[in-house]
């Protein structure tokens, strides 16, 4: 069965920090994994997809990377802002099935 | 890409009662999604909707809790039936669709929020 761990659960970082978040999954089986945002109370956004047969996605400020081997992905935010300041979301499908299963999230908050 | 809405974006009820959120697609769609987010959790999957069959339930959920319909390729309603406090949480309505690559990805809706009295 697969399980989505995120490391850490919370992190405080002043402005202008890179930081890195942490997503690690248990069965390296995946279709593809990916990142979202979710301010309070809301919704979520998509941020990055990486397909199983990728290493790396970027968009902007955000970078994420993929080692199926060892299980795990990490999202690099560079130069962080206060507007950075959200819960962050990875998701894996495994293959041969549609369903996402969410890891447990990080709370970033990013101090002015 | 998918544009999701859902509606209410929140709402209050009362103990025994039932509420009916919709989930609406700008573009048609096979799959729709249906996940709970308990307060301070992750989200987990409660059904997944195919237009014209029944909904397929995860491991602990059922229809008579969590009734749904799949009317068209844009649409669907997912019912909390005989609510209890522990049914306060976040549902939110997701779509798989083509983001113009080779691949598809996960679009969410702004979620409803419910509380339980």
């Amino acid at each position: 069965k697969q399980e989505v761990t995120q490391i850490p659960a919370a992190l405080s970082v002043p402005e202008g920090e890179n930081l890195v978040l942490n997503c690690s999954f248990t069965d390296s089986a995946i279709y593809n994994l990916q990142w979202f945002r979710q301010d309070p109370g809301k919704g979520l956004t998509s941020l990055l997809l990486i397909q199983s047969s990728q290493r790396e996605q970027t968009s902007g400020r955000l970078n994420a990377s993929l080692d199926k081997s060892s299980g795990r992905s990490t999202l690099y935010i560079a130069a962080s802002q206060p507007g950075d300041s959200a819960t962050y979301l990875c998701a894996v499908t495994t293959s041969g099935t549609y369903k996402y299963i969410f890891g447990t999230g990080t709370r970033l908050k990013v101090l002015a | 890409s998918a544009v999701i809405s859902q509606k209410p974006s929140r709402d209050i009820c009362q103990r025994g009662t039932s509420l009916t959120i919709q989930c609406q697609v700008d573009s048609q769609v096979t799959m729709m999604f249906w996940y709970r987010q308990q307060p301070g959790q992750s989200l987990t999957l409660i059904a997944t909707a195919n237009q014209g069959s029944e909904a397929t339930y995860e491991s602990g959920f059922v229809i008579d809790k969590f009734p749904i319909s799949r009317p068209n390729l844009t649409f669907s309603t997912l019912t909390v039936s005989n609510m209890s406090p522990e049914d306060s949480s976040i549902y939110l309505c997701s779509v798989e669709a083509p983001t113009g690559g080779s691949y598809n990805e996960q679009f969410f809706g702004p979620g409803t929020r419910l509380t339980v009295l």
